[in-house]
């Protein structure tokens, strides 16, 4: 199946920091989508996104699908953001990588 | 509201006493599934079902059973249920499945066995 890389695997930030999380993956994908679990353990949709960018507030999301990756930045980070960010690809079904644990410290 | 509702959020059980984990999505969807959480294990499919009547096993369907009486309901049945199955369970649906459409996660239901 596929094999879905998410790096870095914990990342500290102070508050008001940008950061860059990326998703490498290793087949064609039909889609795929950005989560964030936050510390009780929520899975909140953040981006459903095939190719392109699409932005949200602070957050926005690039797929380069023909070159099997997905970036999540972060802009202006708060303390809200900690959790653990997923990126999910979709085949026949979602298969979910490692996760990025983020703190981000006031 | 649309979403996605687990029932209960919080079990401590025993070892061998069935007990049965409700999910219920009030979007319509087609497609809905179960996964679990552990430490460093990730997210993992346990069973999906693709329409009423049809389900199919995931990755660790062992130790499971699901049914899809009605479209909007897809209860997670553990009949004898194990330390092992200890864990983090999330119900989801969306509309299709392959990603032609955004899935959706419930709350979560955070089971111990004893």
């Amino acid at each position: 199946g596929i094999q879905v890389e998410q790096s870095p695997p914990d990342l500290i930030l102070q508050e008001g920091a940008n950061s860059t999380l990326r998703c490498n993956f290793s087949d064609s994908v039909n889609n795929l989508q950005w989560f964030h679990q936050n510390p009780w353990g929520q899975l909140i949709n953040l981006f459903y996104i095939p190719s392109g960018t699409k932005q949200n507030g602070r957050l926005s999301a690039t797929t380069v699908a023909t070159e099997r990756y997905s970036l999540l930045y972060i802009s202006s980070s708060q303390t809200t953001d900690s959790g653990v960010y997923f990126c999910a690809p979709w085949t026949v079904m979602l298969t979910f990588g490692g996760g990025t644990r983020l703190m981000v410290k006031p | 509201e649309a979403q996605v509702t687990q029932n209960p959020r919080y079990l401590i059980t025993v070892t061998g006493k069935k007990l049965t984990v409700t999910c219920s999505q009030n979007m319509n969807h087609e497609y809905m599934s179960w996964y679990r959480q552990d430490p460093g294990l990730g997210l993992r499919q346990i069973y999906y079902s693709m329409n009423v009547e049809v389900t199919d096993k995931g990755d660790v369907p062992e130790g499971y059973k699901v049914s899809r009486k009605e479209k909007r309901n897809f209860p997670l049945i553990l009949e004898s249920p194990s330390p092992n199955q200890t864990s983090l369970y999330f119900c989801a649906s969306s509309l299709s499945i392959g990603g032609l459409s955004e899935q959706y996660f419930g709350p979560g239901t955070r089971l111990t066995v004893t």
